[in-house]
């Protein structure tokens, strides 16, 4: 299994909306990542978990708040949002970065619209 | 700080042709990871091949073979017999080695299309 699930697809949320991004892997990662990504655009990261403790956090906005379960799981917690935030986010798993095998394993992300 | 270059915004090639897309590097690292990742209009990022800097041998999967010279931090894609299927973003990626270091520094991407 070489996937990474992230659900919703698709998601339209108003400003004052709270509302949740999931990814799931099962593939033994423990690293897992958030990435935000705009049109015709790079991803930017946003945060990288190792081993379900928070790195890296890219000077994030609070109004977006990462969370990791567990091993397989990673969520992020959106409140607040502004139109600007209205991009692909783009969840990734890799083994950490003590191994060698460090590539990184994407969902097909969650397109947001922030109305 | 590591930079990546991708000098092709967008290229073309007919169907069953060869296409090479360009990416360069600067590092002052002498180990490191190479990507190139596709993200066709499904949104996903696919890996299409990775490098090891330590390793002089060109890496190849399928139709899929880089051309890497580290001297010259150059590390291109060349697409064999392509299909409509390869019409997508193509992004190099750099990373660095060793424990922490988890951030890829992607290039701004080359718009491939695959024209019948």
């Amino acid at each position: 299994d070489t996937e990474v699930t992230q659900t919703p697809k698709h998601l339209v949320m108003g400003m004052t909306n709270k509302k949740s991004l999931k990814c799931e892997q099962h593939m033994g990662h423990r690293a897992m990542y958030w990435y935000k990504q705009k049109a015709k655009k790079p991803p930017e990261l946003m945060f990288v978990y190792s081993y379900e403790k928070l790195s890296i956090n890219e000077s994030v906005p609070s109004r977006f708040s990462p969370e990791c379960p567990n091993s397989s799981l990673l969520n992020l917690h959106l409140h607040a949002l502004q139109p600007e935030d209205s991009a692909l986010y783009l969840c990734a798993s890799s083994h950490p970065s003590d191994r060698a095998n460090t590539e990184a394993f994407f969902g097909q992300g969650t397109r947001l619209t922030v109305v | 700080a590591q930079t990546v270059t991708q000098s092709q915004p967008e290229m073309s090639v007919q169907e069953a042709e060869t296409v090479t897309l360009s990416c360069t590097y600067d590092t002052s690292e002498s180990n490191y990871y190479l990507f190139w990742y596709k993200q066709p209009p499904s949104r996903q990022m696919i890996l299409v091949i990775r490098q090891e800097a330590y390793k002089q041998q060109n890496a190849t999967e399928n139709r899929f073979s880089v051309n890497f010279q580290k001297a010259a931090k150059s590390f291109s894609l060349k697409i064999s017999d392509s299909q409509l299927g390869d019409t997508a973003m193509y992004f190099c990626a750099f990373r660095a080695p060793g424990a922490g270091s988890y951030q890829l520094t992607f290039g701004k991407g080359t718009k491939l299309s695959v024209i019948p």
